[in-house]
């Protein structure tokens, strides 16, 4: 049981570029989520979602697009990375019919935009 | 804006003293969450309290819950260099939704 785990966990792209996040869960958890953290601003929720074939925005959205095909992964993409996007994001996933609302992490994936 | 916003920013106690972090929030709650961070890795769930208690306890974490005041605190008791890391709270601000609004964390320092 891998829990949450995200893929790549280290990238560095040039402004401009785009690429994939990726997220899978084996813990058949209903609800996915992908939060930036940025020094001294805590973690910041960039888009969330509650199911198989949806999504909706957090408190950041702008500059990244989400998808969610299969319960297990969730994706997050970045079609024209920009500096302002260099962070590192975080994946969690919860259970909420089933546990108390514990979200689950990833380890995080270290992005930088140059 | 954060929905949360944890005070202090940073603490550094000696082993063996208590250790007590505050977080205070904008808007009404379903529950309230606090999670720790060591340093480069992902976060981990320590306690969860409901709108609708005021005090919980975890070995050695307690969590308390004003909502009148839309706070909350954590208290490390006894703490170790282990308990070295960032605390941070997250908050369901809207009931049934489990959009969980993270805080800017406090930095905690046990010296040994």
């Amino acid at each position: 049981n891998a829990g949450v785990t995200q893929t790549p966990k280290f990238r560095v792209l040039k402004t401009g570029q785009s690429m994939t996040l990726l997220c899978a869960q084996d813990m058949n958890h209903e609800y996915m989520y992908w939060y930036r953290q940025d020094p001294g601003m805590g973690l910041r929720l960039i888009h969330y979602s509650v199911g198989e074939g949806t999504t909706a925005k957090g408190e950041v959205p702008d500059g990244y697009n989400v998808s969610r095909l299969k319960k297990q992964n969730f994706l997050l993409g970045l079609e024209s990375a920009a500096p302002s996007q260099t962070s590192v994001y975080f994946c969690a996933s919860n259970p909420p019919r089933q546990g108390t609302g514990e979200l689950f992490f990833g380890e995080g994936s270290r992005l930088t935009v140059l | 804006s954060q929905q949360g916003e944890e005070d202090p920013q940073a603490l550094s106690i000696q082993e063996g003293e208590n250790a007590t972090m505050n977080c205070s929030y904008k808007t009404s709650i379903n529950n309230l969450q606090w999670y720790r961070q060591n340093s480069g890795r992902g976060l981990v769930h320590l306690i969860l309290i409901r709108s609708n208690e005021r005090e919980k306890h975890s070995g050695r974490l307690r969590v308390t819950l004003d909502t009148s005041k839309k706070s909350s605190s954590l208290l490390i008791t006894a703490s170790r260099a282990a308990d070295t890391a960032s605390y941070f709270c997250a908050t369901d601000f809207t009931s049934g939704t489990y959009k969980y609004i993270f805080g800017t964390g406090t930095r905690l320092k046990v010296l040994a």
